[in-house]
């Protein structure tokens, strides 16, 4: 049971590129979220979304893009990456609408250079 | 909009001593209560929640958490750690927003056992 996948887990880019990080669930959980984790700031919410071709805003947005055309994958894009984007980046889903645990992938580490 | 304080950013303690890590809540609707692990380079786990009734609730591993409405905080014990508990723990508040829950982490405390 392969629970939340996210690749890649080390990534370092130059300012100005692109890249998209993915993230993958098999439990069918309609909800699903980015989370950026910066030292003495805890976890902050990029991105959710509660289904299929429904995503929404969180606290930090600006920068990344987000789609969900299946209920499997979820994946944050950066169109022009800037060093302020260097993060240890967390994707986690949920079963929907409840106060079910959240299920984090592994992580993936950015560095934008 | 809610919010969720620890108050201490790391806690060094012994072996086989006991712990208590500190986590404050504000919210103006009712929530629910969430403490979660991260061991070092994984992704977070949750250790143990409140949902409703007792307001002890306790993990599979020794630790324990009691809801206090009146002081609004959640905080975590554990009565003996062991070197295997050195973690980062997060202290999260989950409260209804749009037909959702939003989930609101804390800052982290870096648990340190020594030997």
């Amino acid at each position: 049971n392969a629970g939340v996948t996210q690749t890649p887990k080390f990534q370092v880019l130059k300012t100005g590129q692109s890249m998209t990080l993915q993230c993958a669930q098999d439990m069918n959980h309609e909800y699903m979220s980015w989370y950026r984790q910066d030292p003495g700031m805890g976890l902050r919410l990029i991105h959710y979304s509660v289904g299929a071709g429904i995503t929404d805003q969180g606290e930090v947005p600006n920068g990344y893009n987000v789609s969900r055309s299946t209920t499997e994958d979820f994946p944050l894009r950066l169109l022009s990456a800037a060093p302020s984007q260097t993060s240890v980046y967390f994707c986690a889903s949920k079963r929907g609408w409840t106060n079910e645990k959240l299920f984090f992938g592994s992580g993936t580490q950015l560095s934008v250079l | 909009a809610q919010s969720v304080t620890q108050l201490d950013s790391q806690v060094p303690v012994f072996e086989e001593a006991p712990v208590e890590l500190r986590c404050n809540y504000s919210s103006s609707v009712s929530v629910y209560l969430f403490w979660y692990v991260q061991y070092p380079n994984q992704g977070l786990q949750l250790l143990l929640k409140y949902l409703s009734g007792s307001t002890l609730v306790e993990s599979i591993n020794g630790f324990e958490a009691e809801f206090n409405k009146s002081q609004t905080s959640f905080h975590l014990r554990k009565p003996s750690v062991h070197i295997s508990d050195t973690a980062e723990y997060f202290c999260a508040v989950s409260v209804p927003s749009g037909g959702y829950q939003k989930v609101t982490f804390g800052t982290g405390t870096k648990l340190q056992v020594i030997p």
